[in-house]
């Protein structure tokens, strides 16, 4: 079993649609949460960074960690074609490496 | 500010032969990491450098390798290439070893 689960999907929804993505892990000493976004054969590029559970909120982003559940969410409202990429989750222990999910691709519909 | 770079964007190698990485970390970060990425599938963790001195490896053979220089830009050496070793290879820097990452546009590199 891998440390940090998502779901690859394709995820397809139509413009302006309210899109969920979700990951879980297994190991409780991560404390560090984030969410990149990659585009084809592009470098992921940071979304949003959180640390413990709790809600955090930048423009159209939601990213929401619930650790006693090893869940976290990102959500994104408003959709647009631009949003269109891969999703990938990450986290830490305030160590060194990320631990990545395989990532969500991602399709806005226009 | 430039964000982090990484050179070449691209390169095709065979079999058994050695490539080398290079990356330069955004101003003012220490801190580089390396990442494999092979297609459809998340990063792994390669290796971590902070000033200089390796933080951390990931379960990679020996036949990687890296080091950092003085100015914190960052070199991957790969020996006896396989194709398994076809992938997209990132580059992140941080302003310590703990903070974000942030990330490179990747080097592409195809085994055959």
């Amino acid at each position: 079993q891998k440390e940090v689960e998502q779901d690859p999907g394709p995820l397809s929804v139509p413009e302006g649609a309210i899109v969920s993505l979700n990951c879980t892990y297994s190991n409780s000493a991560f404390q560090y949460f984030m969410w990149y976004r990659q585009y084809s054969r592009k470098g992921p590029e940071l979304l949003m960074y959180t640390y413990s559970s709790g809600n955090k909120e930048d423009g159209r982003f939601t990213a929401q960690v619930d650790k006693s559940s090893k869940y976290i969410s990102l959500f994104i409202r408003d959709s647009q074609p631009s949003d269109s990429a891969t999703y990938l989750c990450a986290m830490n222990n305030a160590g060194n490496m990320l631990t990545f999910g395989g990532g969500t691709r991602l399709m806005v519909k226009p | 500010d430039a964000g982090v770079t990484q050179s070449p964007t691209h390169l095709i190698k065979t079999r058994g032969q050695h490539v080398t990485l290079r990356c330069s970390p955004i101003s003012g970060h220490k801190s580089v990491s390396w990442y494999q990425q092979v297609l459809g599938q998340g990063p792994q963790f390669i290796f971590q450098y902070y000033e200089k001195e390796e933080r951390g490896r990931g379960n990679f053979p020996d036949r990687f390798s890296a080091r950092q220089f003085p100015n914190y830009s960052s070199e991957l050496n790969v020996n006896a290439l396989l194709l398994g070793d076809s992938a997209l290879y990132l580059c992140a820097s941080s302003s310590g070893g703990a903070d974000t990452q942030y990330f490179g546009p990747g080097t592409r590199l195809t085994v055959l």
